[in-house]
């Protein structure tokens, strides 16, 4: 089964911008892996916030967004606010049917 | 609006069975398919299973081939998890999310709250 890497933890500053990745075990990340990014805070249940590489749910604030940067996943978050401290996973699909999740960036806003 | 809600978790022995249901509603749940993911205390996310929207195709991560099944009752808009032979190391919150339907691609839109499963003897 495929692996997929994240930064364990980073740090923004109110206001600053900052890029989260996500990479495979199995070579570069492409629009094939339909790359979805997730946030979820303590004692809740995750909430997606891009899908298919960077596309955006009605719900997803327009400072976040999705890319593929130098064969990874990324999440960009402009304009980062004391909210948005929380921890991001990033899930790949393979093959169409079997989905690996990152371990997970903490994001910390300070 | 679309609701998950997932039940019959608890304390179970190691070796022993559990079976899990999501019951969801505010979407034509036969149009679906449907996911797993469960969160082990303090850790991350891990994909579980899915099944498609009519119950003709299931797929498992490794960790609990073999062990688990999926499945669902269309007539009752309800997902299960039966769970065999647990461990220790299966103990989790586990949550049920929508997927993709006949006509959208889109994935994991919709999460229920999570049911705790604990194996300890």
């Amino acid at each position: 089964q495929a692996v997929v890497t994240q930064e364990p933890s980073l740090t923004v500053s109110p206001g600053g911008t900052v890029t989260l990745t996500c990479g495979s075990s199995t070579g570069a990340v492409t629009s094939g892996h339909y790359p979805y990014w997730f946030q979820q805070k303590p004692g809740q249940a995750p909430r997606t916030l891009i899908y298919d590489t960077s596309n955006k749910h009605s719900w997803t604030p327009a400072r976040f967004s999705g890319s593929l940067l130098g064969g990874k996943a990324a999440l960009t978050l402009s304009g980062a606010q004391p909210e948005d401290e929380a921890e991001y996973y990033c899930l790949l699909s393979y093959s169409g049917a079997l989905w690996v999740f990152g371990g997970g960036t903490k994001l910390t806003v300070l | 609006q679309v609701q998950l809600v997932e039940s019959g978790g608890g304390v179970v022995q190691p070796g022993r069975s559990l079976r899990l249901s999501c019951a969801a509603s505010g979407f034509i749940f036969s149009n679906y398919a449907m996911h797993w993911v469960r969160q082990a205390p303090g850790k991350g996310l891990e994909w579980v299973s899915i099944i498609s929207y009519d119950g003709s195709n299931e797929y498992y991560a490794d960790s609990v081939k073999g062990r688990f099944t999926i499945s669902r009752d269309n007539s009752k808009n309800t997902l299960y998890l039966q769970m065999n032979s647990l461990r220790a190391e299966d103990t989790a919150v586990y949550f049920c999310a929508r997927g993709s339907s006949k006509y959208a691609t889109v994935n994991f839109d919709y999460w229920g709250q999570g049911t705790l499963v604990t194996v300890s003897s």
